[in-house]
């Protein structure tokens, strides 16, 4: 039971380059996050996804794509990345909506991203 | 809009000192959860505690403890005896439900530094 897992753990980019970052969760939940973590800002919800077949903008949605494949995997792209998405990105996944659930989510290790 | 503030970016403690990490968080919503974790220095985010709106009881967890007031709408974190091991950034986090409308979506606070040292 891997829980979250994420790939890669590292990566720098020039600008105007494109990646796509992956995620994926053995735990059979619904719902899934992007977060980027800045210095001094917490975690800042990106996009999320409710279900499968779901995505919708979150708090810094500009710059990015996401994709959920399928229930397990979630991922995120960045067409022509920037300097300003130089963050580590984390993806998160919890059994909302269940009602019986604790809805806490559950995050993969991040991925360190660098845009020069 | 859900806002969470945690006002110490950075706290520094001897070991076996008390710490508290204050957390604020503002929503109109009546149904919410609070959650902390922890990110120690290998990078990865640890669940600690999750309350809902409806709970205002303390909670204790061996060093750990919390205290949760709807009054002054703090949800507040304390470590006893303090130990090398517990430095890390320490996030509070807020959940609406929203009318099932949040997805579970989470607002953090900018998190607080805490060095322990020998």
């Amino acid at each position: 039971n891997a829980g979250v897992t994420q790939t890669p753990k590292f990566q720098v980019l020039k600008t105007g380059q494109s990646m796509t970052l992956q995620c994926a969760q053995d735990m059979n939940h619904n719902s899934m996050y992007w977060y980027r973590q800045d210095p001094g800002m917490g975690l800042r919800l990106i996009y999320y996804s409710a279900s499968e077949g779901t995505t919708d903008k979150g708090e810094v949605p500009n710059g990015y794509n996401v994709s959920r494949l399928n229930k397990r995997e979630f991922s995120l792209r960045l067409e022509s990345a920037a300097p300003s998405q130089t963050s580590v990105y984390f993806c998160a996944s919890s059994d909302w909506p269940l009602t019986s659930g604790h809805n806490e989510q559950f995050f993969g290790p991040g991925t360190r991203l660098t845009v020069l | 809009a859900q806002k969470v503030t945690q006002a110490q970016t950075e706290i520094s403690v001897v070991e076996k000192e008390d710490v508290t990490l204050d957390c604020v968080y503002e929503t109109r919503d009546t149904t919410y959860y609070l959650f902390w974790y922890k990110q120690p220095p290998s990078g990865e985010l640890v669940f600690l505690i999750r309350r809902n709106s409806f709970d205002e009881q303390n909670e204790i967890s061996g060093r750990y403890s919390w205290n949760f007031q709807k009054s002054t709408s703090s949800f507040n974190f304390t470590i006893t005896a303090s130990q090398v091991v517990d430095s890390a950034v320490y996030f509070c986090a807020l959940s609406v439900t929203a009318g099932g409308t949040s997805y579970g979506k989470l607002t953090f606070g900018q998190g607080t530094i805490l060095t322990v040292h020998p």
